[in-house]
């Protein structure tokens, strides 16, 4: 079946330093994939997203990387900080003109300061 | 500009009873998500309206079910509760009618079945 995961349940990082949150995917034909942050008692708020015919998209402090020929996706973080501190999922919109994204099981990033 | 609300904010409920929960979605938000985040566990689709229709639905009992007001706004209604009905329920809207969207979430409904 087609199913989206993360390599890594826990990251623990010191602030200052980047972080790289891993993701596979195993639907090839997925052409939107989103990365998903949830702090403790909050819903998920979008970070960032990136589209098929990409390979790299830059945000604010973010970058996530598109690698289709192994279907994965990594979401950076540049000197992270505590705030940073949260779950991060990623999540592939279903193919044939769903709209409904599948989610990963999602990495919890632990800054220490 | 207010973002999507939930409520209640905690729920607990015995098993074999029903539940209701609610959602309004962001101000020009056709489109309402709701998904069930049990612990340790990445969100599972549940179902999707949109103006007004039940477009999609996850793979869930016929006990879950819901449905969108004319305001958009949504209820879902989860009937004989069972002990691994607890979980966080989500609720996401967006704008309709595009492939590529943005979701916005609201803070959940903690559910705990005793």
């Amino acid at each position: 079946g087609e199913s989206v995961g993360l390599h890594l349940p826990t990251l623990s990082v010191q602030e200052g330093d980047n972080s790289i949150i891993n993701c596979a995917y195993s639907n090839s034909a997925s052409d939107y994939f989103i990365w998903y942050k949830q702090e403790s008692g909050k819903g998920p708020q979008f970070i960032i997203d990136i589209r098929s015919n990409m390979d790299k998209r830059q945000g604010q402090r973010v970058t996530v990387l598109l690698n289709k020929t192994v279907k994965h996706l990594s979401l950076q973080i540049a000197a992270t900080q505590p705030g940073d501190s949260a779950v991060y999922f990623c999540a592939e919109k279903g193919s044939g003109g769903s709209y409904i994204p599948t989610f990963g099981r999602g990495t919890s990033l632990i800054v220490h300061p | 500009e207010a973002g999507v609300t939930q409520s209640p904010t905690h729920l607990i409920k015995t098993r074999g009873q029903q539940v209701t929960l609610r959602c309004s979605p962001i101000s020009g938000h056709t489109s309402v998500y709701w998904y069930q985040q049990a612990l340790g566990l990445g969100l599972q689709f549940l179902l999707w309206y949109d103006e007004g229709e039940e477009r999609n639905r996850g793979n869930f009992p016929p006990r879950f079910s819901g449905r969108q007001f004319p305001n958009y706004s949504s209820e879902l209604n989860v009937n004989a509760l069972e002990l691994e009905d607890s979980a966080l329920y989500l609720c996401a809207s967006s704008l309709a009618g595009q492939a590529h969207y943005e979701q916005y979430f609201g803070p959940g409904t903690r559910l705990t079945v005793t």
